[in-house]
């Protein structure tokens, strides 16, 4: 079964400091990557994928994560922390059931705060 | 165009009671899901649709528990004398297929409190 570990509950950065967000997989087989981002009273919206092209993914608001498959790692960062990064952050590994359709699985979630 | 949309947005209800969560997806989109979001089990795959095949209902927690969507579109779940642990946020996802390469777009979701 394919599960997500996100390292951190809760990451604090000041305003114009690299952000780092950790993650680390378990598949059985190549996975499909995502990161989506949750801002208070808001819907999910998707930062960036990986679906086994490129390993360094490049997605909106200047975020962009590395899949390393030595390390089962799909870490997310961004250079410089904005005010409007303060959000939730999940990391989530498609899982192709049985019928193989894309059932997604989410790790619990980071909250990023951003101090002025 | 229009994103996904689910209605209401929020639902008090008593314990006991039934209540309907609606979700449109968006036209077009041939795949729907169901997660739930909540602060002790974070968030969980509830069920699936895709086009006129028979839905997955694996992630359902229990009977109470049911779903249909109506002509491959809007979506009805359904959960039947609710309970206090159903207290979450219900969110609903489409896609235009159901590989992994199809971006799930997700509504804001409906959040459910049961007194």
């Amino acid at each position: 079964a394919q599960s997500v570990t996100q390292l951190d509950s809760h990451v604090s950065v000041s305003e114009g400091t690299p952000v780092l967000l950790r993650c680390n997989y378990s598949s059985s087989y190549s996975p499909s990557l995502f990161w989506y981002v949750q801002h208070p009273n808001k819907g999910l919206q998707l930062l960036l994928k990986y679906t086994s092209a490129a390993t360094l993914v490049k997605g909106i608001n200047g975020f962009e994560a590395e899949f390393k498959k030595s390390e089962t790692s799909f870490h997310l960062t961004k250079p410089s922390a904005h005010m409007s990064d303060a959000a939730e952050y999940f990391c989530v590994v498609s899982d192709p059931a049985s019928g193989g359709y894309n059932k997604l699985i989410f790790g619990a979630g980071t909250r990023l705060a951003v101090h002025p | 165009g229009a994103g996904v949309s689910q209605s209401p947005s929020n639902k008090v209800t008593e314990k006991g009671k039934d209540v309907e969560l609606r979700c449109d997806p968006i036209s077009g989109h041939t795949a729907l899901y169901w997660y739930r979001q909540s602060l002790g089990q974070g968030l969980e795959f509830l069920i699936y649709f895709q086009g006129n095949s028979a839905p997955d209902k694996s992630g359902l927690p229990s009977d109470r528990f049911s779903a249909e969507r109506t002509g491959g579109s809007v979506s009805t779940l359904t959960i039947q004398r609710t309970q206090q642990e159903d207290s979450a946020v219900y969110l609903c996802a489409s896609s235009r297929g159901d590989s992994s390469y199809n971006e799930q777009f997700f509504g804001p979701g409906t959040r459910l409190t049961v007194l």
